[in-house]
């Protein structure tokens, strides 16, 4: 089936440092990807949507200028924590929708785990 | 709105069945979705259900779905400890590809 990787798969750094999250689409093509958030023992909440060629599209209360997303290729979406805080240490997981009529399937990266001193 | 509503925890014994249920309140929900999440990984998609569907099953898995009630459930057949994780419900109320909305999800622990 189709894969999606993110690297890196775990991070440590220093308040006000910024960390860019890749996620990929391994063997299909993706024009959109979502990034979401998980805090502990919590559900995942929708960040954005990433569109290739275009500018993302952010969810109520998610600052664009603080998560910066760049949807460079079909296969290639990155999300940078600018001036990382505490606050924003979470698990980041991105998915990419199949193609064609495999829509309906949703494919979730393996997720990168921040922790921000 | 959308919500998604799970119960937060279900405790079972190796080789019993194991029912997670879900309910939504968006009546344009297309498609439905279960996800297992072991501790400290990503999501692996278990199986979904178009919403024209009542009942879908796969191997050990079958979801029912009330499309009156709003309320959608998981069985697992035979549950092994191996299914200790937790397990989110999602939904996708547009057309497909567009992103989920997850429930909280149901920490499944299986005793031996």
């Amino acid at each position: 089936g189709a894969v999606v990787s993110q690297h890196p798969s775990r991070v440590i750094c220093k308040s006000g440092t910024s960390v860019k999250i890749e996620c990929r689409s391994l063997d299909f093509q993706a024009t959109t990807m979502f990034w979401y958030r998980q805090f502990p023992k919590q559900s995942l909440m929708l960040m954005a949507t990433s569109n290739e060629g275009s500018k993302a599209t952010y969810e109520q209360g998610v600052e664009k200028d603080k998560f910066l997303i760049n949807h460079a290729s079909l296969t290639l979406s990155t999300l940078t924590v600018t001036s990382a805080h505490p606050e924003d240490s979470s698990f980041y997981i991105c998915s990419a929708p199949g193609q064609g009529v495999g829509q309906e399937t949703q494919y979730f990266g393996p997720g990168t785990r921040l922790l921000v001193l | 709105g959308e919500d998604v509503e799970q119960s937060l925890f279900l405790s079972v014994r190796e080789g019993d069945s194991s029912v997670i249920n879900c309910t939504y309140t968006d009546s344009s929900s297309t498609y439905l979705y279960w996800y297992k999440q072991e501790p400290g990984a990503g999501l692996q998609l278990l199986t979904y259900i178009f919403s024209n569907m009542d009942m879908k099953q796969d191997q050990r898995l079958t979801v029912l779905l009330n499309k009156k009630d709003k309320h959608l459930s998981l069985r697992i057949a035979d549950t092994q400890t191996g299914d200790s994780a937790i397990y989110f419900c999602a939904e996708i109320t547009g057309q497909a590809g567009t992103a989920l909305i997850f429930g909280k999800g149901t920490t499944l622990s299986v005793s031996s």
